[in-house]
Parts: structure tokens; C-alpha cells; sequence
């Protein structure tokens, strides 16, 4: 199999608190895991791509210290929304490749985030 | 000029009949194709991947591949209301390193 976990599964916070999302591969090693952002009745959009013990590769229009990403392991990475505001409510979802990118990409669950 | 385009629908078809999802694509050098499925409110996963070109089944679905034309679709046999939801084609290109495009789903309905 190819199991992607995601938590929380929900969040809601106050506006300007950091909240942290994590991202876990259960069964394979994930050399690569993108994390993306959709909002209601849209497509998914990539938001950065991270490889294990490297920075995070974000995409443009992507602010990379409001969006915080760690890769630390083949099965983990994270992502801390920084200083969260209201416009940052969305479903964030994370997905695991075992390769560098060229090979399917096995989705998380998805972290909903209310930001008050 | 979408990478990926995909009609956005709905797409509604009776129960039983067959779906077709189609999808086209700008690159040349895309190598890899996915369909996955989201419904709503949930994350996407993955219903089939193809690579050649022709056809290749999997229980009800059927991805058909033509590179030359730079096309892929997804045919849905005996469509069932709990197909239901929204079908997203992924194109992978390698261009100095690998990127994964995804379109931006056709919403599929499937009347009982």
C-alpha cells in the first residue's frame, strides 16, 4: 500500500497564531512531498515541493516564511502556517512520491484550517 | 494556454451508461499520466495511471492514452451515483526536474 496521514484533520484558531500540519508516509519511504492548498470549488494548487533534508522548492506567488516547510525524514514533513490569518482558511493537502517527482503521488487526507 | 486542460462540466450521465473524461495536454515531453478522483470536501486518490500509449483496464475504468494527439481520457463502464465527484488528470513532465500538472477537474454527475 500507500498510506498518507495527515493531522489534524481540523483546526480552527485565532487569527495571528502559527498552527503546524503534519504530513506522514505509514508504509513507504516518501524521498518527495508536495504540500497544496484549495480552496472551495477550485482546483488543488501546489504550493511547494519538499525533498528529505533540503529546503522546500516553493511555487511562484508562494510566500516561503509564512508558509513554513520541514522535511526532516522520509516519512514526515510539516508545514507551520505562520501568523495565520482569515485568508488562510482553506483545505490543505499533502502528498508523498517515493521518487524525486516523476512517480505517482499517493494524497494525505487533508487538514482543514478556520482561521478566525 | 493550459498545461493541463480538462473540461470543467458537470458532466451528468444516467446510471449504468458510460462516462468518458477527457483531457489534453501542451508539453511533448509529459511521460506520465494520472487520473485521480475527489470528492467533495475530501483529498484526491489515485484511480489509475498510464504510461504507453493504447488503452489499460482496471475493473470499470479504462484510461486511454494518445500521445501523438496529446490526449488521455478516462472511460467509466456502468457508472454507478457513487461515481459521483470530481475527476482530476495529472500530467508529469521531466524538464530538468520532474513537475506534476494537474488540471482542473470535471465534475462528474451520475443520475439514479
Amino acid at each position: 500500500g500507500a498510506v498518507v496521514s495527515q493531522h489534524p484533520s481540523w483546526v480552527i484558531c485565532k487569527s495571528g497564531t502559527s498552527v503546524k500540519i503534519e504530513c506522514r508516509s505509514l508504509d513507504f519511504q516518501a524521498t518527495t512531498m508536495f504540500w497544496y492548498r484549495q480552496f472551495p470549488k477550485q482546483s488543488l494548487m501546489l504550493m511547494a515541493t519538499s525533498n528529505e533534508g533540503s529546503k522546500a522548492t516553493y511555487e511562484q506567488g508562494v510566500e516561503k516564511d509564512k508558509f513554513l516547510i520541514n522535511h526532516a525524514s522520509l516519512t514526515l514533513s510539516t508545514l507551520t502556517v505562520t501568523s495565520a490569518h482569515p485568508e488562510d482558511s482553506s483545505f490543505y493537502i499533502c502528498s508523498a512520491s517515493r521518487g524525486t517527482g516523476g512517480e505517482t503521488q499517493y494524497f494525505g487526507p487533508g487538514t482543514r484550517l478556520l482561521v478566525l | 494556454q493550459k498545461e493541463v486542460e480538462q473540461n470543467s462540466g458537470p458532466l451528468s450521465v444516467p446510471e449504468g451508461a458510460i462516462a468518458s473524461l477527457n483531457c489534453t495536454y501542451s508539453d511533448r515531453v509529459s511521460q506520465s499520466f494520472f487520473w485521480y478522483r475527489q470528492y467533495s470536501g475530501k483529498s484526491p486518490e489515485l484511480i489509475m495511471s498510464i504510461y504507453s500509449n493504447g488503452d489499460k483496464e482496471d475493473g470499470r475504468f479504462t484510461a486511454q492514452l494518445n500521445k501523438a494527439s496529446q490526449y488521455v481520457s478516462l472511460l467509466i463502464r456502468d457508472s454507478q451515483p457513487s461515481d459521483s465527484a470530481t475527476y482530476l488528470c495529472a500530467v508529469i513532465k521531466n524538464t530538468g526536474g520532474f513537475k506534476t500538472i494537474f488540471g482542473a477537474g470535471t465534475r462528474l454527475f451520475v443520475k439514479a
